[in-house]
This record gives structure tokens, C-alpha cells and sequence, in this order.
């Protein structure tokens, strides 16, 4: 069964950071792109990055270029995460999801809210 | 980037009623489009990619067409379980992106 696992959220202040983790079970991480997006509440999905299978091409969005990195170690099949400078804008569901054109399996999503 | 516009953002509908769900690109994308249902306090599940290619385990009754810029997405019986928001996605090219979403309603 593929599972991918979400953690990391939580509460934190603007101008925080934030590391979230990915832990990927049931299909062979290291064959696999792999991508964050996120959902701020009520609203609907933002793509914020993407990593290829060796780490040899990293994608972000504007909206998270120079704040976001994100990365990934096939030894543990996990994926990562690492947000600086957040901002009350960046509350959110984040979610990982593998694929390097459409989305075919999603994590349960970790919550992030930025707030004083 | 690639702007992906749906329409309605709303639709309210009856168990049994014929459905679609338009999303218009704002550049030629092929057939680089998928489409999602997401479920409240659930993740997206992917439903339809390359415009038309059923996922599998996906009800015969989800359908898309299109290509280049206008596409649809129709259920052909609309079912209990079927009530939820829907998500086109292009990937033509990075950055990826969703159109805003059609929530489907009981009527």
C-alpha cells in the first residue's frame, strides 16, 4: 500500500522557520518525483515545488523563491521541506505528492499556521 | 505562467444529473491536464490525466475531453459520493498549475 506521511506543522511566529517531512512507503522513492503544494484555508491548491528523482532539478513558485527550500534523501525515502521568513500568508495545509506531470499520490497533509 | 480558469465555481446538482465542469487555459497546453476531486479535510485524488485517460480505479463515469486550451470534465450520473470540489491541473510546464476549483452541491 503507498503511503506517504506528512509532519512537521504547527504553530509558528511570522518570520519563522519551519522544517516539514515527508515519509514515503510503498513504491520506490528514489524512481519518483516528488512535490509540495499547499492549501491555504478555504481556498484551493498552489504547486510550490518540485524535485526530481536524483535531485538534479529543483522547481519553486514565486510566491516561495529564496524563502522555501526543498529536498530529499532516497536512503530514508523521505522528502523535505525547510521554510524561513514565514509570513501569515503562508498558513496552510501543505501536502506532498509524487509525480513529475500529474499528482498520482498525495499525502493526509500537515497544517501550518503563522500567526503571533 | 499558465492560468487555468473553471467555471462554474459553483454547481448544484441532483443525484442522477449529467454534470460538466469547463477549465480553460490561458495558452495552448495540449493535452497536459489533469483533474482532481477533493473531498473536505481530505488530500486530492487524482481522477482523469492527459485530458481524457481514466486513473485507474476511477468510475466509468468521470469523463474528460479537450485539448489546447478548453476542456471539460463530465460525470454522467452524478452519484452520493460524487458531491465534493474539483480541481483542474495543468502540466504543460512548470510552475504547475490548478484552476480555482468547482464545488458540486446537492440541489
Amino acid at each position: 500500500e503507498v503511503q506517504l506521511v506528512e509532519s512537521g506543522g504547527g504553530l509558528v511566529q511570522p518570520g519563522g522557520s519551519l522544517r516539514l517531512s515527508c515519509a514515503v512507503s510503498g513504491f520506490t522513492f528514489s524512481s519518483y518525483s516528488m512535490n509540495w503544494v499547499r492549501q491555504a484555508p478555504g481556498k484551493g491548491l498552489e504547486w510550490l515545488s518540485y524535485i526530481s528523482s536524483n535531485s538534479d532539478t529543483i522547481y519553486y513558485a514565486d510566491s516561495v523563491k529564496g524563502r522555501f527550500t526543498i529536498s530529499r534523501d532516497n536512503a530514508k525515502n523521505s522528502l523535505y521541506l525547510q521554510m524561513n521568513s514565514l509570513r501569515a500568508e503562508d498558513t496552510a495545509v501543505f501536502y506532498c505528492a509524487s509525480g513529475y506531470t500529474y499528482y498520482d499520490y498525495w499525502g493526509q497533509g500537515t497544517l501550518v499556521t503563522v500567526s503571533s | 505562467d499558465i492560468q487555468m480558469t473553471q467555471s462554474p465555481s459553483t454547481l448544484s446538482a441532483s443525484v442522477g444529473d449529467r454534470v460538466t465542469i469547463t477549465c480553460r487555459a490561458s495558452q495552448s497546453i495540449s493535452t497536459w491536464l489533469a483533474w482532481y476531486q477533493q473531498k473536505p479535510g481530505k488530500a486530492p485524488k487524482v481522477l482523469i490525466y492527459k485530458a481524457s485517460s481514466l486513473e485507474s480505479g476511477v468510475p466509468s463515469r468521470f469523463s474528460g475531453s479537450g485539448s489546447g486550451t478548453e476542456f471539460t470534465l463530465t460525470i454522467s450520473s452524478l452519484q452520493p459520493d460524487d458531491f465534493a470540489t474539483y480541481y483542474c491541473q495543468q502540466y504543460n510546464s512548470y510552475p504547475a498549475t490548478f484552476g480555482q476549483g468547482t464545488k458540486v452541491e446537492i440541489k
